[in-house]
């Protein structure tokens, strides 16, 4: 079964701290976005890469930077995080060209105190 | 104004009931519609999807799609308790996704 696998469900930070949140799939796609998602807010993109070393901002990136070193992992970085960014973290991925469907992973729930 | 529009529910039936989700859009370069159901504290699943106008069936689940009123539709039949979940209405111009915020669904038994 295919998979998109992100490494923490929650997480409880300090404001100020740098957060890491990975996120590995097992599909070989070429797309990986994060997300984040708020209630009555919906999906937000935060930022997105369709090749390694590649990234692209998406509508919410600021605050936020991401890294993809190997085609599998995509990482979302909060560089100092803050209050307004306690949220649910979604990571998704999606073949080259593919304009139907995203593969989700479980998500992270970050709080930030 | 939002590019996609969904009513947040949360929508209450009996089991058995015939349930109808539904957003609208305003883009017209839309050409993909998703549907995608999310479990609480779940990622969203990809429940059906359609590509321009039209009806697509899959077992107990049906999408229709109206591009000339920009309406988008899934219905349920026979709902089921496991159909309880978040369901998010989503479309592509082929550049980009964008997603309704979701529709709350409690199906009692």
């Amino acid at each position: 079964d295919v998979k998109v696998t992100q490494s923490s469900r929650y997480l409880v930070k300090r404001t100020g701290e740098k957060v890491f949140l990975e996120c590995v799939q097992d599909m070989d796609h070429e797309n990986m976005f994060w997300y984040r998602q708020d209630p009555g807010l919906g999906l937000r993109l935060i930022y997105f890469s369709y090749d390694v070393k590649m990234k692209e901002k998406g509508d919410i990136p600021e605050g936020y930077s991401v890294s993809r070193e190997k085609k599998e992992r995509f990482s979302l970085i909060l560089e100092s995080a803050s209050t307004n960014q306690t949220s649910m973290y979604l990571c998704a991925s999606s073949e080259e060209g593919t304009y139907y469907g995203y593969t989700f992973g479980s998500g992270t729930r970050l709080t930030v105190v | 104004q939002k590019e996609v529009e969904q009513d947040p529910g949360p929508l209450s039936v009996p089991e058995g009931a015939i349930v109808s989700l539904n957003c609208t859009y305003s883009n017209s370069a839309f050409q993909y519609f998703m549907w995608y159901r999310q479990y609480s504290r779940k990622g969203p699943e990809l429940l059906m999807y359609t590509y321009s106008s039209g009806n697509k069936e899959d077992g107990r689940f049906t999408a229709q799609v109206d591009k000339s009123s920009k309406y988008i539709s899934l219905f349920i039949r026979d709902s089921q308790p496991s159909d309880s979940a978040t369901y998010l209405c989503a479309m592509s111009d082929f550049n980009k996704f964008y997603f309704g915020s979701g529709t709350k669904l409690n199906v009692k038994p």
